[in-house]
């Protein structure tokens, strides 16, 4: 079956503008990650829902980000007024049923903040 | 705080070499241990994984064996291919309760092949 899918798959912002980065899930996976990875790094935490609750939004930057999964299934991240340091690959992740099931990772989202 | 350490790259070697990506993990309790490859335009996929001490992941070649005296979990593989290339990722998965648990990755580690 499909993966994880995500898009757009790169997306340059000049600063301030906001943008919206969607992840499709595997079908049926109830739990869904966004991490971000910076150059030269390894991916970081952003957000987790299981189903579409919200559980844990720790380690989202700021503010200026926000998630959500209204109906369980696509997510959404959304980045207000970008900022240079915002740009990365954004990754996206869906898991069976809980948090600690394998992770299965889309392509990612490259982010370029001009 | 929890965290992976994982060997500086990049590292290069001629087919049918002996590989060995060092991994360290600093965390409290009993975390998971995985490795993820992520191959060039490809996302990050699961190589191996490890649930507790002295247990041993192996997939296509490639072994890691949880020890938690070293607090280590490094990659080997015995001869490597030139379609190993890729970059590797040392992670933990840490419970935060029932329902919560995030994963904690190194930097990658990047392996290039040559025949």
């Amino acid at each position: 079956g499909a993966g994880v899918s995500q898009s757009p798959r790169y997306k340059v912002a000049k600063r301030g503008q906001d943008v919206a980065l969607r992840c499709d899930p595997i079908s049926g996976h109830v739990s869904l990650f966004w991490y971000q990875q910076a150059l030269g790094q390894g991916p970081e935490f952003l957000t987790y829902f299981q189903n579409e609750a919200q559980l844990d939004k720790s380690g989202l930057p700021s503010d200026r980000f926000f998630a959500e999964r209204p109906e369980g299934s696509v997510s959404t991240l959304k980045i207000q007024r970008t900022q240079q340091e915002d740009s990365a690959v954004y990754l996206c992740a869906s898991s069976l049923r809980l948090a600690g099931d394998e992770q299965y990772f889309g392509p990612g989202t490259r982010l370029t903040v001009t | 705080g929890d965290s992976v350490t994982q060997m500086e790259g990049p590292v290069t070697l001629s087919e049918e070499a002996f590989l060995t990506i060092n991994c360290t993990y600093t965390a409290t309790g009993y975390p998971s241990l995985f490795w993820y490859v992520q191959y060039p335009g490809e996302g990050l996929q699961l190589l191996l994984k490890a649930t507790k001490a002295d247990d041993k992941g192996s997939n296509k070649g490639f072994e890691a064996t949880y020890r938690k005296e070293t607090t280590s979990f490094h990659l080997e593989k015995g001869s490597v291919q030139v379609s190993d290339s890729a970059v590797y990722f040392c992670a933990l998965f840490k419970n935060r309760g029932s329902t919560l648990g995030r994963l904690y990755f190194g930097r990658g580690t990047q392996l290039t092949v040559w025949p």
